[in-house]
């Protein structure tokens, strides 16, 4: 089946930092892959959409200019988190379209755990 | 604005029991519907997708869908503990051509021994 590897796993970090987290379509072809963030006994909310070769599209209230992501190629896309303070900590999770799949299914890769100290 | 409701639950029922997990969405021009299971600390994984009204049954897994309703289920038959987590449920909206998702804020299933 359609497999994203996403890391790291975790990642911790200093405030005023920047992490970059990549996700890559293993076996398919994702044309688009879309950034979630989940914070604790919260469900998923969609941070951004990105398809290969194109500027990504944010949702309503998440800042561009601090979340950059980069899908430069059909198999990966990465975001990156600029100038981290200690409220960005989150799951971070990406999920990829495989539009050949069966379902046209959504997978998800395995998450990122981001603590800003 | 799109969103897709569910009872957050928890939901507990004894080992074996069916569990019934549901949701409604209210983009009515949603086709596809999908059932996430997510672990503690672990990313969704997918259980179930429907399309067309009715039942679709994949092992213990049930899902049913009316679109007339705008209303989603999934049954769990012989449920394990090993089922305990929570079941988000996810809309694909109508319009556009990048084909988000929506999510609910999911359900807490707990299986007891």
């Amino acid at each position: 089946g359609a497999v994203v590897s996403q890391h790291p796993s975790w990642v911790i970090c200093k405030s005023g930092t920047s992490v970059k987290i990549e996700c890559r379509s293993l076996d398919f072809q994702a044309t688009t892959m879309f950034w979630y963030r989940q914070f604790p006994k919260q469900s998923l909310m969609l941070m951004a959409t990105s398809n290969e070769g194109s500027k990504a599209t944010y949702e309503q209230g998440v800042e561009k200019d601090k979340f950059l992501i980069n899908h430069a190629s059909l198999t990966l896309s990465t975001l990156t988190v600029t100038s981290a303070h200690p409220e960005d900590s989150s799951f971070y999770i990406c999920s990829a379209r495989d539009v050949k799949g069966v379902g046209y299914g959504y997978t998800f890769g395995s998450g990122t755990r981001l603590t800003v100290v | 604005q799109k969103e897709v409701e569910q009872n957050s639950g928890p939901l507990s029922v004894p080992e074996g029991a069916i569990a019934s997990l549901n949701c409604t969405y209210s983009d009515r021009g949603s086709q596809s519907f999908f059932w996430y299971r997510q672990y503690s600390g672990k990313s969704p994984e997918l259980i179930m997708s429907i399309y067309s009204n009715g039942d679709k049954e994949d092992g213990r897994f049930t899902a049913q869908l009316n679109k007339a309703s705008q209303y989603v289920s999934l049954l769990i038959r012989d449920s394990q503990p090993s089922d305990s987590a929570t079941y988000l449920c996810a809309a694909r909206n109508s319009g556009g051509s990048n084909y988000k998702l929506t999510f609910g804020k999911g359900t807490l299933l707990t299986v007891n021994p």
